[in-house]
C-alpha cells in the first residue's frame, strides 16, 4: 500500500526565515509529486509540481525531489504570516490509476 | 469567479438519513474526483470519473454513490449516514485523467452527522 509521510507535524518560523518541510513516500517509481497549501476552512491551492529529480521553483516555493531517497521537500523563502497554513504533500503512484495519495500535512505558523 | 463550485458549504445531517453533495466545475475538464478529509485521516481518494465514466473506486462502502448527470457535474450521494461519515468532502477536476494531470480542488463541503 502506498504511503506518504510528512514531517514535522508542525513548524513555527519567524517571518523572513526559511521554512523547510519534508515528505517521504513508499515507492520510488512514483513520478508525480505536488505540494498543496490549505488555509483553515478552505480548499487546496497547488504550490508546485515536480516530476523529475532535482529542483523546481515557483515564486517563493521550491521543491526538491530525490527519488532514490524517496524524499521530496518544500522550501519557503521569506515566509509571511499569511503563509500560515497546512501544507500537504501529494504523490501519484504508478499503479495504473491517477489518484493522489496525501500525507497528513505539516501545520506551519509564521510569526511576525 | 470560482471555477469549482461545491454546494452546500456546510451540511448537518442525522444518522440514517441521505444527503447529496453537489460539485460543478467550469474549467472545461474531462476528469473529476472526490476526496474526503476527516479529523482522523489524511485527505483520501474516493472516486475518479473520466468523460462521465467511473475510472476508479477506492471507497469500500456502497453507501457512497457518485452521480454524473453532465460532463462538468459529479455529485456524491451518501445514504444511511453514520457519524463516522463526518468529514470535509472535496471535489477535484483535471483536464484529463492521465498521470501528469494537475488536479484542481474545490472549497469542500463540511458534513457533520449527528
Amino acid at each position: 500500500q502506498q504511503k506518504v509521510q510528512q514531517s514535522p507535524e508542525s513548524l513555527t518560523v519567524s517571518e523572513g526565515a526559511m521554512a523547510s518541510l519534508n515528505c517521504t513516500f513508499s515507492d520510488g517509481t512514483s513520478n508525480n509529486f505536488r505540494w498543496y497549501r490549505q488555509h483553515s476552512a478552505k480548499g487546496l491551492e497547488v504550490l508546485v509540481s515536480i516530476f523529475s529529480d532535482g529542483e523546481k521553483e515557483e515564486g517563493r516555493f521550491t521543491a526538491h525531489l530525490n527519488r532514490a531517497n524517496l524524499h521530496v521537500s518544500l522550501h519557503i523563502r521569506e515566509p509571511q504570516p499569511s503563509d500560515s497554513a497546512v501544507y500537504l504533500c501529494a504523490v501519484s503512484f504508478n499503479t495504473g490509476n491517477y489518484k493522489y495519495v496525501f500525507g497528513a500535512g505539516t501545520r506551519l505558523k509564521v510569526i511576525a | 469567479d470560482p471555477k469549482i463550485i461545491q454546494k452546500p458549504k456546510y451540511l448537518v445531517a442525522v444518522t440514517g438519513s441521505e444527503k447529496i453533495l453537489i460539485c460543478e466545475q467550469y474549467l472545461g475538464h474531462n476528469a473529476m474526483y472526490w476526496y474526503r478529509q476527516s479529523a482522523k485521516k489524511p485527505l483520501e481518494f474516493m472516486f475518479s470519473y473520466s468523460y462521465q465514466k467511473l475510472m476508479d473506486n477506492q471507497t469500500a462502502s456502497s453507501r457512497f454513490q457518485p452521480q454524473s448527470s453532465k460532463k462538468n457535474h459529479l455529485d456524491l450521494q451518501i445514504t444511511a449516514l453514520k457519524p463516522d461519515d463526518s468529514a470535509t468532502y472535496f471535489c477535484a477536476s483535471s483536464q484529463e485523467s492521465d498521470f501528469y494531470a494537475e488536479q484542481f480542488f474545490g472549497p469542500g463541503t463540511r458534513l457533520t452527522v449527528l
